[in-house]
């Protein structure tokens, strides 16, 4: 089993939609968790970044934390074009960063 | 703030051919330093990261090498590259109050 787990997709979903994406993970000794977003032929960019457990929101992108169940989400309100990416989930714990594998996101006008 | 840099941003190699990827950090010291691997379509692979100068650890086998000369300066290295080296080389640190890491623009290297 992968320390983290994260559907491939891709999620293909129309403009104005609200868009949740997902990560599931076994080491309940991460503390931080973090969204990146990732467009074609660069580098992943920091989205979002949560300590421990609860939500976070940030204009269109609230990312949630449930410890017990061991699952983090992001969540894009009136989700847009430009928003087509690849999406990330990272956990950290003592410098070491666990990655998802990516969520291939796209947003049809 | 903090930059980071990476050259080249494209390289095409042949095979059995030397390999060196340069990353530079800026306006912060001491940081913590990571190289990944990203083939296509897929998530990253963490081959080295370095906590100071001298010091690297290697999460993955291969014909691979990295170096840190200088505390904001961190090489990837291959006497010979393989066909399977391909794929995006991508630089981070790492800010140490969240653990959060940072990266540079990537190095989509061919090996051909």
């Amino acid at each position: 089993q992968k320390e983290v787990e994260q559907d491939p997709g891709p999620l293909s979903v129309p403009e104005g939609a609200i868009v949740s994406l997902n990560c599931t993970y076994s080491n309940s000794a991460f503390q931080y968790f973090m969204w990146y977003r990732q467009y074609s032929r660069k580098g992943p960019e920091l989205l979002m970044y949560t300590y421990s457990s609860g939500n976070k929101e940030d204009g269109r992108f609230t990312a949630q934390v449930d410890k017990s169940s061991k699952y983090i989400s992001l969540f894009i309100r009136d989700s847009q074009p430009s928003d087509s990416a690849t999406y990330l989930c990272a956990m950290a714990s003592n410098y070491q960063l666990i990655w998802g594998a990516g969520t291939k996101l796209i947003i049809k006008p | 703030s903090q930059t980071i840099h990476q050259w080249p941003a494209t390289l095409v190699q042949p095979v059995g051919s030397p390999l060196s990827l340069e990353c530079t950090v800026e306006g912060t010291s001491n940081p913590n330093l990571y190289w990944y691997r990203q083939a296509a379509g897929r998530g990253l692979q963490l081959l080295f990261y370095s906590v100071g100068i001298g010091q690297i650890s290697s999460e993955v086998p291969q014909n691979l090498s990295a170096s840190r000369p200088q505390d904001r300066q961190f090489i990837l290295s291959s006497k010979k590259l393989l066909l399977s080296d391909s794929g995006f080389y991508l630089c981070a640190w790492v800010e140490h109050s969240t653990d959060t890491q940072y990266f540079g623009p990537g190095t989509r290297l061919t090996v051909l």
